[in-house]
């Protein structure tokens, strides 16, 4: 079956302006989590949803935003970008019903300049 | 290719050897462990899990060792191969939550 699949796989953006990343889970996995990961804080928990419903959120301020749909579907917005925001962004599902890991998606890479 | 991290440990190898790579965890409450391996380009990939009930668990050409008492994960793999070049991370499951938090990563480099 398909994997995790993010678009796009690159973005430059400028600061100031918004950005939406959207991310397809594996088919049947209804939990979807977002991760940010540099070169100086590794993996960063951003938020996670399940069934339409935000259940966890990282320590990011509220220009990190996200949302579900009823296809399990995932996109994440961040807004006002700043230089710090470059990173590669990591979405993962699991299966709700198995104490599993993730399988991630190939990432988003968004710079900002 | 992408650059994972630029300031990770390394651990070089000769092909063939084993290797060990280790993690310290912060949870001494955390119940469930990963080890993920990301290749350059790409998102983390699933290696092997273990539950804290256990202290061992093998796989296919890896093995994972949870010491709970200090809190200390390792990660073996034997006859290192050429592909087994990437950055390796752990993650533990924090108790309640559908949360993970990673280990920085350790990179290891297979010299031929």
């Amino acid at each position: 079956k398909a994997g995790v699949t993010q678009t796009p796989r690159y973005l430059i953006k400028t600061r100031g302006q918004q950005v939406t990343l959207s991310c397809s889970p594996i088919s049947g996995h209804r939990s979807v989590s977002w991760y940010q990961q540099t070169p100086g804080q590794g993996l960063q928990f951003l938020f996670e949803y399940f069934s339409e419903t935000q259940r966890n959120k990282g320590n990011f301020p509220g220009r990190f935003s996200g949302r579900q749909f009823s296809n399990s579907r995932s996109e994440m917005n961040v807004s006002t970008l700043e230089l710090g925001d470059s990173a590669l962004y990591l979405c993962a599902s699991r299966d709700q019903g198995r104490m599993d890991g993730y399988t991630f998606g190939s990432g988003t890479r968004l710079t900002v300049v | 290719g992408e650059s994972v991290g630029l300031h990770l440990p390394t651990l070089s190898v000769q092909e063939g050897d084993n290797s060990i790579i280790n993690c310290a965890y912060s949870n001494s409450a955390s119940d469930y462990f990963i080890w993920y391996k990301q290749e350059s380009g790409k998102g983390p990939q699933f290696i092997i899990d273990i539950r804290s009930n256990m202290d061992k668990r093998q796989g296919q050409r890896v093995t994972v060792l949870l010491n709970k008492t200090v809190k200390h994960l390792s990660l073996q793999i034997a006859a290192t191969q050429p592909g087994d070049s990437a950055v390796y991370f752990c993650a533990e499951n924090i108790p309640g939550t559908y949360k993970y938090i990673f280990g920085t990563g350790t990179r290891l480099k297979v010299l031929a």
